[in-house]
């Protein structure tokens, strides 16, 4: 059974700062790993994927893949107010109904 | 535009009674889920559908049975509310078959059993 943990549990960063966001997770098969954001009354809405070992770069956001170590990460460069929420990462099943399997998420508080 | 279309968006429930929360996604997709939300939990997978098809099931509990009527509805009905099953409830899709395309949500339900 896939197990995904993240830290923090929390985060407070400065308008400006850079956020960095962890997650491990237990199924050395997995392949697809997803980062979700949500806010407050809303569902969650997917960031970006990764899906090769490395970076990838979208805007802001910056995702790092390690398959060796079980590791994958999240950076948000220029951390804007609107930014605060809850992240996910998740990992996509290869298996019947392809689940998605949530960390427990990591609440960003971006301060002005 | 809503995409995914979760009714109603606040429901509260007596103990015991039975409940059933609709879903409607307008994506064109083959896959629906269900997951729950709870205070100091991970978002929990429930249940996945693909072609109107139950695929995977995590949900001990036979009191939740999901109901697909037509293709692009996936509603839960549950039964026997306990007030442990007070949580948001997430419908998603996507498309079906593949692992690397992304998994789309609805603004949940947030059920409350009293």
């Amino acid at each position: 059974q896939q197990k995904v943990q993240q830290s923090p549990e929390s985060l407070i960063v400065p308008e400006g700062g850079m956020a960095s966001l962890n997650c491990t997770f237990s199924d050395r098969n997995s392949q697809y790993f997803w980062w979700y954001r949500q806010h407050s009354g809303e569902g969650p809405k997917a960031l970006m994927s990764i899906f090769s070992n490395g970076d990838k770069k979208e805007g802001r956001f910056t995702a790092h893949l390690n398959k060796a170590s079980l590791h994958v990460s999240l950076h948000i460069k220029d951390s804007q107010p609107s930014d605060s929420a809850l992240y996910f990462c998740a990992v996509r099943g290869n298996s019947a109904g392809n689940k998605l399997t949530f960390g427990i998420g990591t609440r960003v508080l971006v301060r002005p | 535009d809503p995409k995914i279309i979760q009714k109603p968006k606040y429901l509260v429930a007596v103990t015991g009674s039975e409940k059933i929360l609709i879903c409607e996604q307008y994506l064109g997709h083959n896959a629906m889920y269900w997951y729950r939300q709870s205070a100091k939990k991970p978002l929990e997978f429930m249940f996945s559908y693909s072609y109107q098809k139950l695929m995977d099931n995590q949900t001990a509990s036979s009191r939740f049975q999901p109901q697909s009527s037509k293709k692009n509805h996936l509603d839960l009905q549950i039964t026997a509310l306990k007030p442990d099953d007070s949580a948001t409830y997430f419908c998603a899709s996507s498309q079906a078959g593949t692992a690397n395309t992304e998994v789309f949500f609805g603004k949940g339900t947030r059920l409350t059993v009293v």
